[in-house]
Parts: structure tokens; C-alpha cells; sequence
């Protein structure tokens, strides 16, 4: 049972453009919401969250949105630059002790 | 401050045979985290431990198990290899563990591919 869905495998941008990466969940008890960033031979990192009492979170070229009724967040990165070229995961936690859940992934790719 | 080391990177095994891949957490972190990435399905969580104890479990079958040691190191170990094992093994490590308000910072990877 995939709880957190990532329906794009890949997207791809011209650079400067907008990128709008989404992502749907299907618990309802989820509250809290990750996105993090993977590139190639590394881990992933950290990029930016959002708590479902709020439906927006900025953090300089990245912002979530959080959709509650409609169980739906998208991370926007504007502009898009090159060095964002990278799989980018949503996750959240089932609870503040439990595991991450996270989604499949969806592949960047901002071109020149 | 050091990050969270894998060891080793790279491995090539074949069925039926064993393995164990080793996570060093960042310093004053007390939770590790293991989660298999596969193409198609993302992160998918195996195990947390926490100050020695297995924490949490997700769905995975009994040939993949782990331990934590006393300075928070961890090892996971998969026995009686398949062919479908063949994935990026990360360990994510974390001051109090957990998904939530405590972030979680990944390792490398550990690359296995089994023959």
C-alpha cells in the first residue's frame, strides 16, 4: 500500500523556469511533510518541510504547498538551475516516533 | 562534524549468500534508520534502532535483520541472498530518531548487486 505517491517519474525544465514537483498521500493522520533531495552516489538530503497547519512553506528558491482537503502537496523551485538536476522524494512520518514513509521519487532535470 | 559513513560502498555477492553493511552514525546520534532503494519504489524503510533496540520494522522478511552496539554504529544483514536484493541500502541517522521534527541525516549508500 503506497500511503505517499509520486505519479511523475521525470520531469524536465528549462532553466529559470518554474519546477513544480507533486506529490499525494492517502492517510489522512499524516501532519507533517518532508521533501529531500537526492543526487547520484549520495544520500538524500534534507531540502524543506511543511506542517499541516500551514499550507505554505518558503525557504529562498523552494516552497511547499500543502493541500489538505485535497491530499496533496507540490514543492516549487523558482528558478530552476541546473544544480537542481536530482530525484527529489516526499515523505512523511506516520507519527513524531515512527518511520518515514517516503514516495517513489521523481527525476529533475534542468536544462540549459 | 563528520558525516554518516557506509562501508562498503560497492558490493557483489551471489545467491544464497550472506551479507553485512555497516553505518556509522553522525556523533551524538542515537537512532539509525535503514531503508532499501529500488527503481520503482523509492525508500522503502527496514528497521530503526535506538540506544540498541530495534525501534521500528517494516515489511521486509526475516532474512534481513540488524543490531545497533553501544556507541550507536550499526550493522544489517542480509542472509540467504536473492536476486530481487540487488538495491542502494542507506542508513540515515538521527539525534532522538523518528520521522518527524527530528531530521534524519543519510549516508552514502551501500550498492549490493547480487549475481
Amino acid at each position: 500500500d503506497q500511503q505517499v505517491k509520486q505519479n511523475s517519474p521525470s520531469l524536465s525544465v528549462q532553466e529559470g523556469r518554474i519546477s513544480i514537483l507533486n506529490c499525494d498521500y492517502t492517510n489522512s493522520m499524516f501532519d507533517y511533510f518532508l521533501w529531500y533531495k537526492k543526487y547520484p552516489a549520495e544520500g538524500p538530503t534534507f531540502l524543506i518541510s511543511i506542517s499541516s497547519i500551514k499550507d505554505k512553506n518558503e525557504d529562498g528558491r523552494f516552497t511547499v504547498f500543502l493541500n489538505k482537503s485535497a491530499k496533496h502537496l507540490s514543492l516549487h523551485i523558482v528558478p530552476s538551475q541546473p544544480g537542481d538536476s536530482a530525484v527529489y522524494f516526499c515523505a512523511a512520518p506516520r507519527g513524531p516516533t515512527d518511520k518515514l514513509i517516503f514516495g517513489t521519487g521523481t527525476r529533475l532535470q534542468v536544462f540549459p | 562534524k563528520a558525516g554518516v559513513t557506509q562501508t562498503p560502498r560497492y558490493l557483489i555477492k551471489t545467491r544464497g549468500q550472506q551479507v553485512t553493511l555497516s553505518c556509522s552514525p553522525i556523533s551524538g546520534h542515537r537512532s539509525v534508520s535503514w531503508y532499501q532503494q529500488t527503481p520503482g519504489q523509492g525508500l522503502q524503510f527496514l528497521f530503526e534502532y535506538f540506544s540498541e533496540t530495534q525501534r521500528n520494522k517494516g515489511n521486509f522478511p526475516g532474512r534481513f535483520s540488524g543490531r545497533q552496539f553501544s556507541n550507536s554504529r550499526s550493522e544489517m544483514n542480509v542472509s540467504t541472498l536473492e536476486l530481487g536484493d540487488s538495491a542502494l541500502y542507506l542508513c540515515a541517522s538521527s539525534v532522538t530518531g523518528g520521522g518527524a521534527y527530528n531530521e534524519q541525516f543519510f549516508g552514502p549508500g551501500t550498492r549490493l548487486t547480487v549475481l
